[in-house]
């Protein structure tokens, strides 16, 4: 059974481009979660969502920040106009059922030159 | 959902038992304690949750006090392999509430297993 996959696994993108991370929850987990590592700082909740739906984006910047979780593929979590502010590691759970245990993927490490 | 506190850093000894411990004094009766790690950089790892009876897996067991104020997470043997960040966290975890079901890392506990 494959774990949480995050692809890229490194995103490099200049200042004003766009970048696009995403996430297959692991088989049979329709729960996706995204979180946020600064450097040096600890992980952020961003967003939660179930297929189709946003559940909670209580954590996601009001700008620029945005995610979706189609019924079919994978969870994606889009970042217009980047700036360096966003280099960080982001990284995606999923969860079998609401309130359950998470499982992590390896993340994606997003730098902004 | 409630706050946790834990020693920023511990060391231990490979092969003896690592005994790492949290304090959530505020927490409530329908929060459950998670205990996750991060390995460099890497994904966290769930290892073990509870209520309120201790509970065993092949990482670890997570001992709770009776009045469910601070909890602590033993890794029996450690190895270097073992040295990560750990993080206990309280977490409700209601069913029907969609809500509110996110993760909160604090700090966690530095832990460094030396040979």
């Amino acid at each position: 059974n494959a774990g949480v996959m995050q692809n890229p696994r490194h995103l490099v993108r200049r200042r004003g481009q766009e970048a696009r991370l995403r996430c297959s929850p692991m088989k049979g987990h329709s729960h996706v979660y995204w979180y946020r590592q600064l450097p040096e700082e600890g992980l952020k909740f961003m967003v939660y969502l179930q297929k189709e739906n946003i559940i909670d984006e209580s954590g996601m910047p009001k700008e620029r920040f945005s995610a979706e979780f189609p019924k079919e593929g994978p969870s994606i979590l889009r970042i217009q106009q980047v700036v360096r502010g966003d280099s960080a590691a982001y990284f995606c759970a999923s969860s079998p059922r609401t309130g359950g245990e998470q499982y992590f993927g390896p993340g994606t490490r997003l730098t902004v030159t | 959902d409630a706050k946790t506190t834990q020693p920023p850093s511990m060391d231990c000894a490979e092969g003896r038992a690592a005994n790492l411990p949290c304090n959530h004094s505020t927490i409530s009766g329908n929060e459950y304690v998670y205990w996750y790690r991060q390995i460099h950089s890497q994904g966290p790892q769930y290892i073990i949750h509870g209520l309120k009876n201790n509970e065993t897996n092949e990482m670890a067991s997570l001992i709770i006090t009776e009045d469910r104020k601070s909890s602590t997470l033993i890794l029996p043997h450690a190895t270097l392999r073992d040295t990560a960040v750990y993080y206990c966290i309280v977490r409700v975890a209601n069913m029907n509430n969609n809500a509110g079901n996110m993760l909160t890392f604090g700090g966690g506990t530095r832990l460094m297993v030396k040979p």
